[in-house]
């Protein structure tokens, strides 16, 4: 079956830690997106990469990194350095910039 | 800067009673907006895109229409089933970035 697969679906992390949420798709789209979604808010996004080797910053991308190097994957790095990461974290794909975005079942991260 | 209201925030509704969800938008030359459906702890699930105004797509209990400011989501004799999330989306020309509105949280009541 085609889609997105974030992993873990649950993770928890210590204050001062980097962590790394993945996020990969087999259905050949070109665009990957990182959205952040706090409880009751809508989707914040974080970083987004129209093709490999290529990325954006959204408009929360402080204290976040991101790689793309291959079309399928786009995982996000959660530095020690956000202040505030217990989040859902939500990845996107598309196949062009016009089309609608497919989402995975999202990643919710803890600071423990 | 491009901005994507929606409204209500919540709205809670007895089952069979009809109503309609806000979105409205200040981006420069729209190129495309978008309807989802969230339930809780789930990742987003796509509904409707409209790219021009007068545009209007249906599926089973709810239609969402277009215009050159603002997208409604109408829902018709919504059902229980029918509770959730409901986010819009817009993208602007010539960038592949896609900004959503903080959502209205639909309740349907039997």
């Amino acid at each position: 079956d085609g889609g997105i697969t974030q992993s873990p679906k649950y993770l928890f992390r210590k204050e001062g830690q980097n962590v790394t949420l993945s996020c990969e798709q087999n259905l050949n789209h070109d665009a990957m997106y990182w959205y952040r979604q706090d409880p009751g808010q809508g989707l914040r996004l974080i970083y987004y990469s129209q093709i490999v080797n290529d990325f954006q910053k959204g408009d929360i991308a402080e204290g976040y990194s991101v790689s793309r190097e291959k079309k399928e994957s786009f995982p996000l790095t959660v530095t020690s350095a956000q202040k505030n990461p217990t989040a859902f974290y939500l990845c996107a794909s598309r196949d062009r910039g016009w089309t609608e975005a497919f989402f995975g079942q999202g990643t919710r991260l803890t600071v423990v | 800067e491009d901005q994507v209201t929606q409204s209500p925030e919540a709205l809670r509704l007895q089952e069979g009673e009809s109503s309609s969800l806000n979105c409205s938008y200040t981006v420069s030359g729209l190129r495309g907006l978008f309807w989802y459906r969230q339930d809780p702890g789930k990742g987003p699930e796509f509904l409707f895109t409209l790219y021009s105004a007068g545009e209007e797509k249906e599926k089973e209990r709810l239609k969402a229409t277009l215009t050159k400011k603002e997208s409604f989501l109408h829902i018709t004799a919504p059902k229980p089933e029918d509770s959730a999330t409901y986010l819009c989306a817009v993208q602007v020309p010539n960038d592949y970035k896609l900004s959503f509105g903080a959502g209205t949280t639909v309740t349907v009541r039997a």
